[in-house]
């Protein structure tokens, strides 16, 4: 079955990068593209990016200067790279699929990010 | 950027009522936008796509409707369940959640 499962650092220092890992399974990252969401506690849901199944990749106009996202498609794995964190930048992020229409049809369960010294 | 304004953002109803939550676009979108069901300390869940398309498994007491800049999710009878907070998503240009709307039992 789909699934996509987050990885990373819990704790990250201000002004440092954040890596994280979306390992996919039960479909292809050649035919669907994956997204990366984020949610601050307690707050509302923030569309970070998109890497399609053809490799391109689009995001989020706030955070397109801090922000890069790459993949593995030996691996199933998808990469999310953002520099210059602030605390501002605590959140759970997920990574989520779609298919031909924007579907966001399948989440991982997230993984909690906080940005602290 | 596109705006999504969603009312109310605190909607309190009795099992088996209707219950009716908007999104409003800053302009128009188009018809591509998705709503989202989420319960405390889980992930996000696809409830309709395109505006009113019911997602696998959702139960059909959900619907969608809309067009231009707005939009509704109707939930025609109120289960102890659906007590959740609910997104609107617009994917026509610069991909944007609403601010959500918490519905509760009253």
């Amino acid at each position: 079955q789909v699934q996509l499962k987050e990885s990373g650092p819990g704790l990250v220092q201000p002004s440092e990068t954040l890596s994280l890992t979306c390992t996919v399974s039960g479909f292809s990252l050649t035919s669907n593209s994956v997204h990366w969401v984020r949610q601050p506690p307690g707050k509302g849901l923030e569309w970070m990016g998109i890497i399609r199944s053809g490799g391109s990749t689009d995001y989020n106009s706030a955070l397109k200067s801090r922000l890069s996202i790459s993949r593995d498609t030996s691996k199933s794995q998808v990469f999310l790279k953002m520099n210059s964190l602030q605390t501002e930048d605590t959140a759970i992020y997920y990574c989520t699929r779609s298919g031909f229409v924007w579907e966001l049809d399948y989440w991982g369960q997230g993984v909690m990010v906080t940005v602290s010294s | 950027d596109i705006q999504m304004t969603q009312s109310p953002s605190l909607l309190s109803a009795s099992v088996g009522d209707r219950v009716t939550l908007n999104c409003k676009a800053s302009q128009n979108i188009n018809k591509n936008l998705n709503w989202y069901q989420q319960k405390l300390g889980e992930a996000p869940k696809l409830l309709i796509y395109y505006t009113n398309n019911l997602q696998t498994g959702i139960p059909s007491r959900f619907s969608g409707s809309g067009s231009g800049t707005d939009y509704t999710l109707t939930i025609s009878s109120l289960q102890p369940e659906d007590v959740a907070t609910y997104f609107c998503f617009q994917y026509n240009s610069g991909p944007t959640f609403g601010g959500g709307t918490k519905l509760e039992l009253k």
